[in-house]
């Protein structure tokens, strides 16, 4: 199983509506959970963190955690063509070795929203 | 304040000369981080700084990768005898402490990137 997984999509939806992407974690021991976004060429820039289960929102974005599952969401509401990006997960954990936190990240889903 | 910095923004090279890529971090930032990203792909771990020391170089590729940092300051990402496979986009990142327990204190801020190309 990898340790961060995502759907790479594209996840394709109209204007208005919600896009919800989904990222899956192998390590129980994860602690810390984030959501980049990464416009084709440019650097990740984030967006969200989220280390406590339940739902955390920001504006238009809601990251929902549910580490029983190994679970971490990120909706977006109202989507409007400039959400169109690939969307990073990211997952801190401590690594085989136990002495280092690393942070390792999804491959990413597309998001492509549709005027 | 000013964002995490990286130069050049484009590089370059032949196959088997030598590069270096520098970044600097968001003032403040006590951890800097190197990733990789070749085209299409995802993001690859390369070191981490703590201060001026390393505690995690596992994600660098073979030994012709080093890296330095000066302090809490500028770091270098050296590569010697560049091959084509090394050509990506390598991007810094920089965050207020290390990676430690869940923390806004460890959450990491890209820069905009160094795109090598080998040729």
């Amino acid at each position: 199983q990898k340790e961060v997984e995502q759907n790479s999509g594209p996840l394709s939806v109209p204007e208005g509506a919600i896009a919800s992407l989904n990222c899956t974690y192998s390590d129980r021991g994860s602690q810390s959970f984030f959501w980049y976004r990464q416009y084709s060429g440019k650097s990740p820039e984030l967006i969200m963190s989220i280390y406590s289960n339940g739902d955390k929102e920001d504006g238009r974005f809601t990251a929902q955690l549910n580490k029983a599952s190994q679970y971490v969401s990120l909706l977006i509401r109202d989507s409007q063509p400039s959400d169109s990006a690939t969307y990073l997960c990211a997952v801190n954990r401590r690594d085989s070795g136990g002495s280092n936190y690393k942070l390792t990240f999804g491959k990413g889903t597309l998001l492509t929203v549709n005027p | 304040g000013a964002g995490v910095s990286q130069s050049p923004s484009n590089k370059v090279t032949e196959k088997g000369k030598d590069v270096e890529l520098r970044c600097d971090p968001i003032s403040g930032h006590t951890a800097l981080y190197w990733y990789r990203q070749r085209l299409g792909q995802g993001l690859e771990f390369l070191i981490y700084f703590q201060g001026n020391s390393a505690p995690d170089k596992s994600g660098l590729p073979s030994d012709r990768f080093s890296a330095e940092r000066t302090g809490e300051s500028v770091s270098t990402l050296t590569i010697q005898r560049t091959q084509q496979e090394d050509s990506a986009v390598y991007l810094c990142a920089s965050s207020l402490v290390g990676l430690a327990g869940p923390s806004s204190y460890n959450e990491q801020f890209f820069g905009p990137g160094t795109r090598l190309t080998v040729l």
